[in-house]
């Protein structure tokens, strides 16, 4: 079975200091990885995605994640953030062959000044 | 473009009153539609999901229902609501094959 764990559901940083949220998955099948981020009662917008290829995904606004498949991980950064950028973000895995999106908790990133 | 509408933004329901929520596509044909739900504080949960006009997978038994009357419509009902069934409700569509999907803006209800 597919699995997808976020291993910190709070991420607190202060304004342009860098960031990293952690997704880490298990499957038995080739995957493709998300990840989304969701703003205060609003739907989930995509942030950037891995199908194949380059490892080092780049994303809107400034976001990228890199694929390690001997880690089964798909970890997020920015280097500087930003006020807007407090959200909640998930990330997901999509098993090949199937139409079915497999969801993390969530982390949750607040931005201080 | 493609767009993804739903509807109410919000729903407060008693226990035990029916519900319909409605999510609509525009700008795309036969599309994969999917409902999920958001509990608080929790990640998503797929509900169900349809490749096409009638055809419906459950992905957890529950007290709810999904219908999809045209191809671009995709209801979530419920004869009766439980106090688990409150949460954020979304809306997802994809296209073919394409690995991505794409979420509505979804509808947050409160079961008293």
């Amino acid at each position: 079975a597919q699995s997808v764990t976020q291993l910190d559901s709070q991420v607190p940083v202060f304004e342009e200091a860098p960031v990293e949220l952690r997704c880490n998955y298990s499957s038995s099948v080739s995957v493709y990885l998300f990840w989304y981020v969701q703003y205060p009662n609003q739907g989930l917008q995509l942030l950037l995605k891995y199908l194949s290829g380059s490892t080092l995904v780049k994303g809107i606004n400034g976001f990228e994640a890199e694929f390690n498949k001997s880690q089964t991980s798909f970890h997020l950064r920015k280097p500087s953030v930003h006020i807007s950028d407090t959200a909640e973000y998930f990330c997901a895995v999509r098993p090949g062959g199937y139409n079915k999106l497999i969801f993390g908790a969530g982390t949750r990133l607040a931005v201080h000044p | 473009s493609q767009t993804i509408h739903q509807w109410p933004a919000t729903l407060v329901q008693p226990v035990g009153s029916p519900l319909s929520l409605e999510c609509t596509v525009e700008g795309t044909s036969n599309p994969n539609l999917y409902w999920y739900r958001q509990a608080a504080g929790r990640g998503l949960q797929l509900l169900f999901y349809s490749v096409g006009i009638g055809q419906i997978s459950s992905e957890v038994p529950q007290n709810l229902s999904a219908s999809r009357p045209q191809d671009r419509q995709f209801i979530l009902s419920s004869k009766k609501l439980l106090l688990s069934d409150s949460g954020f409700y979304l809306c997802a569509w994809s296209v073919g094959s394409s690995e991505t999907q794409y979420f509505g803006p979804g509808t947050r209800l409160l079961v008293l």
